[in-house]
C-alpha cells in the first residue's frame, strides 16, 4: 500500500486566496483525520471523520475552514480566504480500526505558506 | 480535554547509550497509546500502539510501557544511534473519540 498520500507537498500562496488540500487515506480505512502543526502549539486535530461522516470539528478554527470526505478515497481541506496566520503543516491520517487498535498512519503532510 | 506532556524537551547523548523518554497525560481512560517519530522537514511515522490493557509494548530496539493508573508511559531506547536522532512524540485519544492529542515532542539527538 501507498500509504496515506498527500497533495500538494508544498504550497505558497498570496493573502486572501483560495487554498484546496488534498488526501487519499489507505485503501480500506474507515477513519480520516486532519491535523495541523506549527510551532507554537504542536500537532492539533481540525477535523474528523468516520465513513465520510464528520465525527468532530470542534477543531476547525473558523469558518473559513471547511472539509469535506465526498467518497472513502478522497478528503480535501479548504481554507478561504486564507491569512498568513494560517501558514503551518497539515497533515492528514487514516486508521481501520476502533477502539483500542485505532492506530493512525500519517501523510507526509503539506507545507502551507501563506505571505 | 486529554493534556500530554513530555519531558524532557530536548536530548542529546553520545551513540551506544540506552535513554527514556517520558510521557504524562492527565485522562487514564483511554483507548491506546502511541508513540511517533518525525524526522526534520516530514511526516510521523508509528513506532508502537499499546493498548489501554497492556503493559508494554516492544519493537526491535525500542520498548514502550504504559501506567494508566499514574498517567504515564516511557519510551525505552536500547543502544542509541545517530540514525535515531529525531523527535519522538506521545499521543493519546480522548475519552470522547478517536482524534489523538499529542505532547510537544522530545527532540533527540545521538551523537557518532
Amino acid at each position: 500500500d501507498a500509504g496515506v498520500i498527500q497533495s500538494p507537498r508544498h504550497e505558497v500562496t498570496e493573502m486572501g486566496q483560495e487554498v484546496t488540500l488534498r488526501c487519499k487515506p489507505i485503501s480500506g480505512h474507515d477513519y480520516l483525520f486532519w491535523y495541523r502543526q506549527t510551532m507554537m502549539r504542536g500537532l492539533e486535530l481540525l477535523i474528523y471523520f468516520n465513513n465520510n461522516v464528520p465525527i468532530d470539528d470542534s477543531g476547525m478554527p473558523e469558518d473559513r475552514f471547511s472539509a469535506k470526505m465526498p467518497n472513502a478515497s478522497f478528503s480535501t481541506l479548504k481554507i478561504q480566504p486564507s491569512e498568513p496566520r494560517d501558514s503551518a503543516v497539515y497533515f492528514c491520517a487514516s486508521s481501520g480500526l476502533a477502539g483500542a487498535d485505532n492506530e493512525q498512519f500519517f501523510g507526509p503532510g503539506t507545507r502551507l505558506t501563506v505571505l | 480535554k486529554q493534556e500530554v506532556t513530555q519531558i524532557p524537551a530536548a536530548l542529546s547523548v553520545p551513540e551506544g547509550e540506552n535513554l527514556v523518554l517520558n510521557c504524562s497525560f492527565t485522562d487514564s481512560a483511554i483507548y491506546n497509546l502511541q508513540w511517533f517519530r518525525q524526522d526534520p522537514g516530514k511526516g510521523l511515522t508509528s513506532l508502537l500502539l499499546i493498548q489501554s490493557s497492556q503493559r508494554e509494548q516492544t519493537s526491535g530496539r525500542l520498548n514502550a510501557s504504559l501506567d494508566k493508573s499514574s498517567g504515564r508511559s516511557t519510551l525505552y531506547i536500547a543502544a542509541s544511534q545517530p540514525g535515531d536522532s529525531a523527535t519522538y512524540l506521545c499521543a493519546l485519544p480522548s475519552n470522547s473519540g478517536y482524534a489523538l492529542n499529542f505532547g510537544k515532542g522530545t527532540s533527540l539527538l545521538v551523537t557518532p
